[in-house]
């Protein structure tokens, strides 16, 4: 089986920083994505990482430890519109993409 | 524009009912998927396509039939709704490479 690990909700301040964490298990792992999704709107990807390191997109950042089945989403000056729910997502060798429950991130001013 | 289009935008089902959620793609993308959503359960993937004729089922594929015969389309067939039905389903399509999904907006459903 395949299953991923996020905090439901994170609470940060308006021009922080806030890193969202997501551990996952699963079998012929290819990569991790991250996604954004405003309430009522659909999910807009936001970063891929398929090797180890840092990448770095913006305000937005997303890391990967593929020993340790490990990967984060690292948002910066944070802004009132951050305020979202925020989605891992595994794909594995299969070409499926599975995601976690999500992350509701609450910004607060 | 270019994207993912579902249709309906809503939608409401009697128990028992059958039905057909569109979705189409001018992307030219090869990998399609359908999700449902429900709160706090995340995104769960009903079944999924690698390409034209090919499809396979993902974590709750029961009840749900899926065809592709063109790249462009991937409809998704609830056979006979039911209530747990309930949900908001998402289309969604990719291109090869490390590439995310493109969603389309959507399709609200009840089944009373």
């Amino acid at each position: 089986g395949q299953s991923l690990e996020q905090p439901s909700e994170v609470t940060a301040v308006e021009g922080a920083i806030v890193q969202i964490n997501c551990t996952y298990q699963t079998s012929g792992f290819y990569g991790l994505s991250w996604y954004q999704q405003h309430d009522g709107g659909a999910p807009t990807f936001l970063s891929y990482n398929a090797l180890d390191g840092l990448e770095e997109t913006g305000r937005f950042s997303s890391f990967l430890s593929r020993s340790d089945s490990y990967g984060y989403l690292l948002l910066q000056e944070l802004q009132m519109k951050d305020s979202a729910s925020y989605f891992c997502a595994v794909r594995n060798r299969d070409d499926k993409i599975i995601f976690g429950k999500g992350t509701r991130l609450h910004i607060l001013p | 524009n270019a994207g993912v289009t579902q249709t309906p935008k809503f939608q409401v089902l009697k128990t028992g009912q059958s039905m057909t959620l569109q979705c189409a793609q001018d992307m030219n993308h090869e990998y399609m998927s359908w999700y449902r959503q429900d709160p706090g359960m995340g995104l769960r993937l009903i079944h999924y396509s690698v390409g034209a004729g090919i499809t396979d089922q993902g974590e709750v594929p029961n009840g749900y039939n899926v065809s592709r015969s063109t790249t462009e389309d991937f409809p998704l067939r609830l056979l006979s709704a039911a209530p747990s039905q309930t949900s908001v389903y998402f289309c969604a399509s990719r291109g090869q490479g490390p590439y995310g999904y493109t969603f389309g907006s959507g399709t609200r459903l009840t089944v009373v």
